[in-house]
């Protein structure tokens, strides 16, 4: 079975500061991998996702950007942060013959 | 469009009794996954059960066990004889095939307490 490494676990940045989370996975090659962030006490809502190296997709417009630079390393970014990034952000991947998404420890986000 | 509706936002028994949380899907295909994860107060998901849309066969694993049913859409989640440690946020989750691969949609989630 796979495994998603975050890092790091906590993080508070003030506001317009740059960001980096980076998320690997170990267990399986070519793995479908996602970024979602959830609010407090909200559901989970996809950031992008990744289905090779280089290649991105993204859900929502935002202040937020995505790598992928190895078939097992998927990075989130940004340049500025904003208040309103403020969250949970969890990485999964998915693939290696099984269906489900297995996810990361996630990060908290704190933007002062 | 897909989407996982969880009508129930927040649940609270006392330990020892039975929970079922309800989970309502829509897809136009035929060919889907339906899952469960489980979020601790750590926050990671935690994998529950997985269900693919040709087996209604309902499942039990200890004292979880889950309901599927097609000509409703639903995909039921019942808990028996709740304990304090499944106390957790539990979402609802479908899945079809895509041209990438796998899209995977997530419902809004269920606060589940179990009170000592």
């Amino acid at each position: 079975s796979q495994t998603i490494h975050q890092w790091p676990a906590t993080l508070v940045q003030p506001v317009g500061s740059p960001l980096s989370l980076e998320c690997t996975v170990e267990g399986t090659s070519n793995p479908n991998l996602y970024w979602y962030r959830q609010a407090a006490g909200r559901g989970l809502q996809l950031l992008f996702y990744s289905v090779g190296i280089g290649q991105i997709s993204s859900e929502v417009p935002q202040n937020l950007s995505a790598s992928r630079p190895q078939d097992r390393q998927f990075i989130l970014s940004s340049k500025k942060l904003l208040l309103s990034d403020s969250g949970f952000y969890l990485c999964a991947g998915q693939g290696g013959g099984s269906n489900e998404q297995f996810f990361g420890p996630g990060t908290r986000l704190t933007v002062l | 469009a897909q989407k996982v509706t969880q009508a129930q936002t927040e649940i609270s028994v006392v330990e020892k009794e039975d929970v079922t949380l309800d989970c309502v899907y829509e897809t136009r295909d035929t060919t889907y996954y339906l899952f469960w994860y489980k979020q601790p107060p750590s926050g990671e998901l935690v994998f529950l059960i997985r269900r693919n849309s040709f087996d209604e066969q309902n499942e039990i694993s200890g004292r979880y066990s889950w309901n599927f049913q097609k000509s409703t859409s639903s995909f039921n989640f019942t808990i028996t004889a709740s304990q304090v440690v499944d106390s957790a946020v539990y979402f609802c989750a479908l899945s079809e095939i895509a041209s990438y691969g796998q899209n995977f949609v997530f419902g809004p989630g269920t606060r589940l307490s179990v009170l000592p």
